[in-house]
């Protein structure tokens, strides 16, 4: 079946403006969740939801960040005013249920974003 | 000082080689321990998890927890260049912690034909 899908793959925007990332998860995944990952650097957690709910947004940099999920399904990461620290490989990842013994995630191909 | 340390690499062997791939943790509630492949430009892909200390095996991937040293390893045996990627560890603690994972910051391994 489909895995997880994200767009667009890459994304070049100036600085000051707003980008919009895109994630749809696996079918049937309740579970969703946002990673950034800088040059060289491992995942860093961003945001999860268990169905439309972000019960832990601790990750999100600052409040130029925010992240909605509706339906269960699409996810939207939004940064307002980006700026060029904002610069990296976004990625989302779905799994079955949050909490599950081993939450597997599975994981897109992520969005590279380019802030100039 | 960050939760999980993984040896940076780059690391480079020739094809046939034992791989030993490291991480060091200090939070003691993780419970449950993955090692992810990460294939350039692509997203990480779950190749195996532990829970708790002990060791399991798959083909030629071993993967060993020592919760007493807060050590993790993932051994691969007769590498193969398809083997070429970045190797992230993660690590979650137990239900209840929305199984978000933290992540090592990766080691890159070149397997030369």
């Amino acid at each position: 079946g489909a895995g997880v899908s994200q767009s667009p793959s890459n994304k070049v925007t100036e600085k000051g403006k707003d980008v919009e990332l895109r994630c749809d998860p696996i079918s049937g995944h309740t579970a969703l969740y946002w990673y950034r990952q800088s040059l060289g650097q491992g995942l860093e957690f961003l945001i999860y939801f268990q169905g439309n709910s972000a019960p832990d947004k601790s990750g999100l940099p600052s409040d130029r960040f925010s992240a909605e999920r509706t339906g269960g399904s699409v996810s939207t990461l939004t940064i307002q005013r980006t700026q060029q620290e904002d610069s990296a490989v976004y990625l989302c990842a779905s799994s079955t249920q949050v909490g599950a013994t081993i939450d597997t995630q599975y994981f897109g191909p992520g969005t590279r974003l380019t802030v100039l | 000082q960050k939760e999980v340390e993984q040896d940076p690499g780059p690391l480079s062997v020739p094809e046939g080689a034992i791989v030993s791939l490291n991480c060091t943790y200090s939070n003691s509630a993780f419970q449950y321990f993955m090692w992810y492949r990460q294939y350039s430009r692509k997203g990480p892909e779950l190749l195996m998890y532990t829970y708790s200390s002990g060791n399991k095996e798959d083909g030629r991937f071993t993967a060993q927890v020592d919760k007493s040293s807060k050590y993790i390893s993932l051994f691969i045996r007769d590498s193969q260049p398809s083997d070429s990627a970045t190797y992230l560890c993660a690590m979650s603690a137990l239900y209840g912690n929305a199984g978000k994972s933290t992540f090592g910051d990766g080691t890159t391994l070149t397997v030369k034909p």
